[in-house]
C-alpha cells in the first residue's frame, strides 16, 4: 500500500459546484495533514492544514479528518475555474521537529465555467 | 516576502556530467528539502537537511548527493547524470517548528542527453 494515495483525476466540476478531493495514509502515528495546490507550472504552495480530527474551514475550503480511518479530504465549495489544479495530499510521518512530508501523487481538479 | 530562489529554470546536460543544482532561502528557515516530481510519480523526496552540515536520506536518494555548508544555501548534486535523471526538481525550506509550512522554489527541469 502506497503511504499515500489520491486518485489522480481527472475531477471535473461545473462552476459553483463542490469539489471534493480524497486522500488515504497507511502510517496510523501520522499527526499532521496538508493540503498544497499546484497550478500547472508552478510549484506547490499550501492552501490548508489539519491536525486533529473534524473539520476545518478556511474561505470556500474545508479540509476534513479521520484518524480512524486514515482519511482525509479536501471540499472546496463555490468551485470557480482559477480553482482548476493539481492537489496535493501531504502527511507529515511523525509529530517531530525534523521529519519531512511525504507526499500523494496529487488530484488535477477541472472547475468547468 | 519569503523567497526560496533556485539558481537554473532549465538545464540541459549530457550524460556523464557532474551537475550542480544551487537552492538558496531567504528566512533563516534549519529544514531544506530536494524533491524531484515526474509526471505519475508525484513529489518524491531524494535528500533533506535540518542544520547546516547536516543531511538525510530521503526515498530515493541513489545517484544524488547534497552539500550544506551554509544555513541558507542548500546544493543537490549529480555525481555522473544519467537520462533517468532528467526531471523537475524542487527545492523547499521550513523552520519545522510548529505548522509544517512548506516554501517552495520555482523549481529546475533538468534534461539529460
Amino acid at each position: 500500500q502506497k503511504e499515500v494515495e489520491q486518485n489522480s483525476g481527472p475531477l471535473s466540476v461545473p462552476e459553483g459546484a463542490i469539489a471534493s478531493l480524497n486522500c488515504t495514509y497507511s502510517d496510523r502515528v501520522s499527526q499532521s495533514f496538508f493540503w498544497y495546490r499546484q497550478y500547472s507550472g508552478k510549484s506547490p504552495e499550501l492552501i490548508m492544514s489539519i491536525y486533529s480530527n473534524g473539520d476545518k474551514e478556511d474561505g470556500r475550503f474545508t479540509a476534513q479528518l479521520n484518524k480512524a480511518s486514515q482519511y482525509v479530504s479536501l471540499l472546496i465549495r463555490d468551485s470557480q475555474p482559477s480553482d482548476s489544479a493539481t492537489y496535493l495530499c501531504a502527511v507529515k510521518r511523525r509529530n517531530s521537529g525534523n521529519t519531512p512530508l511525504v507526499f500523494g501523487k496529487g488530484t488535477r481538479l477541472s472547475v468547468i465555467a | 516576502d519569503v523567497k526560496v530562489t533556485q539558481s537554473s529554470r532549465y538545464l540541459v546536460k549530457r550524460t556523464g556530467e557532474k551537475v550542480f543544482l544551487e537552492c538558496v532561502q531567504d528566512m533563516d528557515h534549519e529544514n531544506m528539502f530536494w524533491y524531484r516530481q515526474d509526471p505519475g510519480l508525484g513529489l518524491r523526496l531524494i535528500y533533506f537537511s535540518y542544520d547546516v552540515k547536516m543531511k538525510e536520506k530521503g526515498d530515493i536518494p541513489e545517484g544524488y548527493s547534497v552539500s550544506r555548508e551554509k544555513k541558507e544555501r542548500f546544493s543537490l548534486i549529480l555525481e555522473s547524470a544519467s537520462t533517468n535523471q532528467t526531471s523537475m526538481y524542487l527545492c523547499a525550506s521550513t523552520t519545522g517548528q510548529g505548522h509544517f509550512r512548506l516554501f517552495f522554489g520555482s523549481g529546475t527541469q533538468l534534461s539529460v542527453l
